[in-house]
């Protein structure tokens, strides 16, 4: 029974350079979320994804980040030309459902240097 | 602009005694609340939920309140335990998938 995985769970790199951060569902899970915790606050909606298709991505920068969830493979967030505000924690949840009520699980998230 | 507001960064407790984590929240539309504890390097791990239609909802040592009018809920852990530390996220929905989430408590729970 395993979990919602993410990786890498620690990635560092330069002004400029480009964050590939990837997240496999749960097992029976379509439906995936990801959140943004800076440091000393909670964790912030960006984007949710259903297979091969974006619902909401309200929360996402307009640029230089994007999601994608193709139909094989794990969910991408990107994130381009990283800058030293994209510092922080993300984390990956995913649900059965979009239902409020279906619990959001989480992943260990990857924690994102930018140098 | 902050919806969901957990006001104490942090709460000391001797074990054995009860942990009292509050949360505030501003919009009337939440209808969905939950609490989530997270330890250092893992993701958050859901804890207890409560709808808006109830006012108490307990599991085992872990019991959350709703007050509506004062729009404010909190979790309750008794007895606590060493193990319970970490820090716990207050998170509210109104009707959707998007959690709103407070900027947590941190909870040492001294032996």
């Amino acid at each position: 029974n395993a979990g919602v995985m993410q990786n890498p769970r620690h990635l560092v790199r330069r002004r400029g350079q480009e964050a590939r951060l990837r997240c496999s569902p749960m097992k029976g899970h379509s439906h995936v979320y990801w959140y943004r915790q800076l440091p000393e606050e909670g964790l912030k909606f960006m984007v949710y994804l259903q297979k091969e298709n974006i619902i909401d991505e309200s929360g996402m920068p307009k640029e230089r980040f994007s999601a994608e969830f193709p139909k094989e493979g794990p969910s991408i967030l990107r994130i381009q030309q990283v800058v030293r505000g994209d510092s922080a924690a993300y984390f990956c949840a995913s649900a059965r459902t979009s239902a409020s009520t279906d619990t959001q699980y989480f992943g260990p998230g990857t924690r994102l240097t930018v140098l | 602009d902050q919806q969901v507001k957990q006001n104490s960064p942090s709460l000391s407790v001797q074990e054995g005694r009860i942990s009292i984590l509050n949360c505030d929240y501003t919009n009337s539309m939440f209808d969905y609340f939950l609490w989530y504890k997270k330890y250092p390097a893992e993701g958050p791990t859901f804890l207890i939920s409560i709808s808006s239609i109830k006012d108490k909802n307990e599991d085992g040592r872990f019991t959350v309140f709703l007050n509506k009018s004062a729009k404010h809920l909190s979790l309750h852990i008794v007895p606590s335990q060493p193990g319970d530390s970490a820090v716990y996220f207050c998170a509210a929905s109104s009707g959707s998938y998007k959690l709103i989430f407070g900027s947590g408590t941190r909870l040492l729970v001294r032996p």
